[in-house]
């Protein structure tokens, strides 16, 4: 099965910085890869998803690149803003082309704060 | 659009009552919902994967008589968890995918005396 690994654990930014967080994967065949914010006490919002067959994408102030040569993706966020703050998860297919259709393994989590 | 909505949003209950937790997709149909218990300040862990019409999945270590899941409808998912005990107590999050992605609804806090 796939294995997702997230960096860093906690990332504190000043208020109008950038935000980078990212994630390695182990199954080459993976080729959906989301992203999620998750707010205290509130269940994950997918913030940005990118496919295999893109490099980047972006939506405002968030981005998603991906190097499927290094088997790692990266969530950029410009001109940060308190609200920001949360817990972000990647994720991976958990059983890319197998039958686990949907399933996903999830990094372990980035807790950012960003600081007025 | 892809709204989840989850109900109860919070519930308290006696150690050794069942509590039924509902899951609903409001503008889709789900073929799969899936349903994870978080622990404070940790990673998702997903308990089971939730067909419509067919018998849930369950991880490993998950155990199928303890947490029920019924997915009865293309929209609907439910999870109960029989005979509560404390150490049930979490937060109990589903998901609905109606393909590869999975759109989260707002999670359920159950907190079992």
């Amino acid at each position: 099965g796939e294995n997702v690994e997230q960096h860093p654990s906690t990332l504190s930014v000043q208020e109008g910085d950038s935000a980078v967080i990212k994630c390695t994967y182990s199954d080459s065949a993976s080729n959906y890869f989301p992203w999620y914010k998750q707010e205290l006490g509130k269940g994950p919002q997918l913030i940005i998803d990118i496919r295999s067959n893109v490099g980047e994408k972006k939506d405002q102030r968030i981005a998603v690149t991906l190097n499927k040569t290094a088997k790692h993706f990266s969530l950029h966020i410009t001109e940060t803003q308190p609200e920001d703050s949360a817990v972000y998860f990647c994720a991976a297919p958990a059983n890319a082309g197998g039958t686990s259709y949907g399933k996903l393994t999830f990094g372990q989590g980035t807790i950012l704060t960003v600081h007025p | 659009g892809a709204v989840v909505s989850q109900h109860p949003s919070w519930v308290i209950c006696k150690s050794g009552t069942s509590v039924k937790i509902e899951c609903r997709s409001l503008d889709f149909q789900a073929t799969t919902m899936f349903w994870y218990r978080q622990f404070p300040k940790q990673s998702l862990m997903l308990m089971a994967t939730s067909n419509e019409g067919s018998k849930a999945t369950y991880e490993q270590g998950v155990e199928k008589d303890k947490f029920l899941i019924n997915h009865a409808s293309l929209t609907l998912s439910t999870l109960t968890v029989t005979s509560a005990h404390p150490e049930d107590s979490s937060f109990y999050i589903c998901s609905a995918a109606p393909e590869e992605t999975q759109y989260f609804g707002p999670g359920t806090r159950l907190l079992v005396l």
